[in-house]
Order: structure tokens, then C-alpha cells, then sequence
């Protein structure tokens, strides 16, 4: 069965703290996989997302992710958080050549102490 | 960017009426637009692949009769939740692909719909 699963619900940080989100999914085939950020109120927004190529893949606002096919996971990064970082994080894959069709996480909710 | 707007933002609703949801491609033609469902503190679960001039394509365990869904145009899908009761309450939220390939889906803002 197709699955998505973040290990950490609720993660606190204090401001310029790493960050690193894990996220590990379940699928035989060959995947897309998508890190989504949701801030207070707002709609989901695209972090970043790796199709093939190097796995190691950056997006915005500084953060990054690594796809590892080995352990399955596809982890978010990044080096020193703001407080402005505070949000709802989803990961999600997506069956290549699928249309459209995410799977979710469970999701990570980051919580960035000033 | 593209972008997908979701009408209205929330719902209040009596237990046992309907409640209709739009979902609109504002700058571009979405043939394929994906409606889902996040319970509080909870992920995103799909519910339904609505395909422009075709049935919708439902998920297991969703209901095609509680949750109708009707993507009469390129840019326009509708989420009508049919006889309403409390455990419908939810964030409802949809997302659109572009004719080219839904390689990157652009979601709209959601809506909460509350059922008394």
C-alpha cells in the first residue's frame, strides 16, 4: 500500500536552530515526492519537489530536502530557522506518471520560538 | 503563478440541507482538479479526481452520492455536500493540474464548512 509517514507531529525550535523533518514513505515503484508548507491560515504552498536527478534538492526559502532511495525517505532540511518558519509541514509523494493523485503525511507542525 | 480560488472560504450550515463549494482556475484551464479533505490536526486524504466533462473518480470509502462532483468547465469545479450532517464538518480543499501535466498541482485556500 501506498504510504506517507512523518515522524515528527510537533517539533519546537528556537530561532537560528537546524531543522531537519523526517519523512518516510511506502511505495514499490518509482515515486515524485513534494514537501508542502501550510502557515496559519493559509493555503499549501510548495516548498520543493524532486522528479529525478540529484537527489539532494533545494527550495525555497533555504530550505532542502534529500531523497534517499535506499531508506525510502525524503527528509527536509534546513540550517537555521526563523520565526517566520512557524507552519504546518506536509510531505507527500505521487506514483510517477500519475496525474495528479498526492498521498500525504501525517504532517509536522514546527513551532519557532523568537 | 498559477492560481486556484475556493468559494466560500467557510460555510455554517443546518444538518440535513446542502452545501455547494466552487473551486476555480483563475489564470489557467485545469482538466483534471482533485478535491480533499483535512480533519482538524489531521493530513490531507483525497477524496475525489474530477475530470472536466467526465464523471468524478472517487476514492475508496468516500460516498459519490454524499459528495457530489461536477467539473462542467476548464476552470470551474463544484463539491456538493448532499444532506449535511455534523460529522461532515471539515476543511474541504482543492487543487487543480494544468493540461499539460499535473506535475506540480497548485491548491486553493480551502473551505470550512460547519454543520450544525
Amino acid at each position: 500500500a501506498q504510504s506517507v509517514s512523518q515522524h515528527n507531529h510537533h517539533v519546537i525550535l528556537s530561532e537560528a536552530a537546524s531543522l531537519e523533518l523526517g519523512c518516510n514513505y511506502s511505495y514499490g515503484g518509482t515515486v515524485n515526492l513534494f514537501w508542502y508548507v501550510q502557515y496559519p491560515g493559509q493555503h499549501l504552498q510548495l516548498l520543493l519537489k524532486y522528479f529525478s536527478g540529484d537527489p539532494l534538492v533545494k527550495g525555497i526559502k533555504g530550505f532542502e530536502a534529500e531523497f534517499i532511495k535506499s531508506k525510502f525517505s525524503f527528509n527536509l532540511r534546513k540550517p537555521s530557522v526563523q520565526w517566520s518558519d512557524t507552519a504546518e509541514y506536509f510531505c507527500a509523494l505521487r506514483p510517477s506518471g500519475n496525474t495528479g493523485k498526492l498521498i500525504f503525511g501525517q504532517g509536522t507542525t514546527l513551532q519557532v520560538k523568537p | 503563478g498559477a492560481v486556484v480560488s475556493q468559494h466560500p472560504s467557510r460555510v455554517i450550515c443546518k444538518s440535513g440541507t446542502s452545501v455547494k463549494i466552487e473551486c476555480r482556475s483563475l489564470d489557467f484551464q485545469a482538466t483534471t482538479m482533485f478535491w480533499y479533505r483535512q480533519f482538524p490536526k489531521q493530513s490531507l486524504m483525497l477524496m475525489a479526481t474530477s475530470n472536466e466533462g467526465s464523471k468524478a473518480t472517487y476514492e475508496q470509502g468516500v460516498e459519490k452520492d454524499k459528495f457530489l462532483i461536477n467539473h462542467a468547465s476548464l476552470t470551474l469545479s463544484t463539491l456538493t455536500v448532499t444532506s449535511a450532517h455534523p460529522e461532515d464538518s471539515s476543511f474541504y480543499i482543492c487543487s487543480a493540474g494544468t493540461p499539460s501535466g499535473a506535475n506540480v498541482l497548485t491548491f486553493g485556500a480551502g473551505s470550512r464548512l460547519t454543520v450544525l
